[in-house]
């Protein structure tokens, strides 16, 4: 499974757009790029998941260059809500392989 | 869509009791997964369902660790004689079978275990 580096923490504030970035060296041809967030005691919630370029949803967009080799996840407009932490995950499926999670980004923000 | 559930939210239990959590995945669901997650640490796949079948069980899960799925719906995972370091958040995800494609896990809101 390819592994993942993510910043350990960031800091931002109400209403400006926040990047977090992801290496991922060695992805796979068939690795998919998805990105959760969890806030404390609960589960980790899907925020967004893409192959290449860009993929926009209502929460978040996703940008991936050519190589694929790192992705960004851009939050526009954050508010305090957005406090949490994010995980950059690489994987070409679900199944037996179940999911590899790091440490994640603590994104933290502030008023 | 109700959303994954897991029962108890929160337990706490003395060392050598025996502990079991339950699972409820989405209903159409045929893929339902075990994580634990310590503090400051991201979730560790456990184990994994796919209908009543257990498929892959991680090298984390012990001989005193139990997960069942016996009509492909519902998951129990049991602890047996716990120990303080089984303290952790135990998570259930679920997921549809899409083939090839990547596939979404929804996660539960967790069991938070504590074991004195």
């Amino acid at each position: 499974l390819a592994k993942t580096t993510q910043p350990i923490s960031m800091d931002s504030y109400e209403g400006q757009e926040v990047n977090i970035t992801c290496s991922h060296n060695n992805i796979a041809t068939n690795d998919y790029i998805t990105w959760y967030q969890q806030f404390p005691s609960q589960g980790p919630r899907f925020i967004i998941q893409g192959y290449k370029t860009k993929v926009t949803n209502e929460v978040a967009s996703l940008f991936i260059p050519a190589d694929r080799k790192s992705s960004t996840l851009s939050l526009p407009r954050v508010s305090l809500s957005d406090t949490a932490v994010y995980y950059c995950l690489v994987g070409s499926g679900g199944g037996a392989d179940g999911l590899t999670f790091g440490k994640g980004t603590h994104l933290i923000i502030q008023p | 869509d109700t959303g994954v559930s897991q029962d108890p939210r929160h337990k706490i239990t003395k060392r050598g009791q025996n502990v079991t959590f339950r699972c409820d995945p989405i209903s159409e669901h045929n893929r339902l997964y075990w994580y634990r997650q310590t503090l400051g640490q991201g979730p560790e796949f456990l184990t994994y369902f796919q209908n009543e079948a257990q498929l892959e069980k991680s090298r984390l899960l012990s001989d005193r660790f139990s997960a069942e799925r016996p009509k492909g719906s519902f998951s129990t995972l049991e602890i047996q004689h716990t120990e303080q370091g089984d303290s952790a958040m135990y998570l259930c995800a679920s997921s549809r079978d899409r083939g090839p494609r990547r596939e979404t896990q929804y996660f539960g809101p967790g069991t938070r275990l504590l074991v004195l």
